[in-house]
């Protein structure tokens, strides 16, 4: 089954650049939407954003455009930078997969996409 | 962008007991919305889907219903293991975004 780990420096100074990677086990990253979400006790979880494994991106707005997502299909990894850090970028920051699953509400199906498998989150702390 | 409230903050109760769990988004989600388990030192845990579609694995202990604005998750008889924080998210307007969570925990 697939796994996801993160992986990154645990200790960032303020005005300098947050850079996490994730790394996908048990299966292709290729067809998928990869996702960063953190979790701070000020702001609870918080969805940073996406990149398709094509290389097409989607951003949280609220994050002001302090952000990167890339992708390295070759060495099935993704990757999150956020510049210009201060303390309340302190959070876990965890990576997910986005799937698409099968659903039946009523007489209504369809197919939604949610967050399955998580990483199991890497702690990030900013301050100098 | 969509706020989802959560209520109960906490929820004290005993192995054996019902749970009831309520998430309110701040406009209409439709169907999607779904509900994670989170334990500690953990990551969230996908539990259910749309609204009511269990995700694989998980015990039909756990049920969701809901639409609209109005959400329940309903764990029927606690489990040791369920005692944990439990966050609802949407799906239906970018930003994705989360409850706040209501813990469950052992009275």
């Amino acid at each position: 089954q697939v796994q996801l780990q993160e992986s990154g420096p645990g200790l960032v100074k303020p005005s300098e650049t947050l850079s996490l990677t994730c790394t996908v086990s048990g299966g292709s990253i290729s067809n998928y939407n990869w996702n960063w979400i953190r979790q701070s006790p000020g702001k609870g979880l918080e969805w940073i954003g996406y990149i398709y494994s094509s290389g097409s991106t989607n951003y949280n707005p609220s994050l002001k455009g302090r952000v990167t997502i890339s992708v390295d299909t070759s060495k099935n990894q993704f990757s999150l930078k956020v510049n210009s850090v201060t303390a309340a970028d302190t959070a876990v920051y965890y990576c997910a997969r986005r799937i698409q699953l099968s659903y039946c509400n009523g007489g209504s199906c369809g197919l939604g996409n949610w967050l399955d498998p998580w990483g199991q989150g890497t702690p990030v702390t900013v301050s100098s | 962008e969509i706020v989802l409230t959560q209520s109960p903050a906490t929820l004290s109760l005993s192995p054996g007991e019902g749970a009831t769990l309520s998430c309110r988004a701040s406009q209409s989600v439709n169907t999607y919305l779904a509900w994670y388990q989170q334990k500690p030192g953990q990551a969230p845990r996908l539990l259910i889907y749309d609204a009511s579609n269990r995700a694989t694995g998980i015990p039909d202990r756990f049920s969701g219903s809901g639409s609209g604005t109005d959400f329940t998750l309903t764990i029927s008889s606690l489990e040791p293991e369920d005692f944990a924080v439990y966050y609802c998210q949407q799906r239906n307007t970018w930003p994705l975004t989360f409850g706040p969570g209501t813990k469950v925990d052992i009275k």
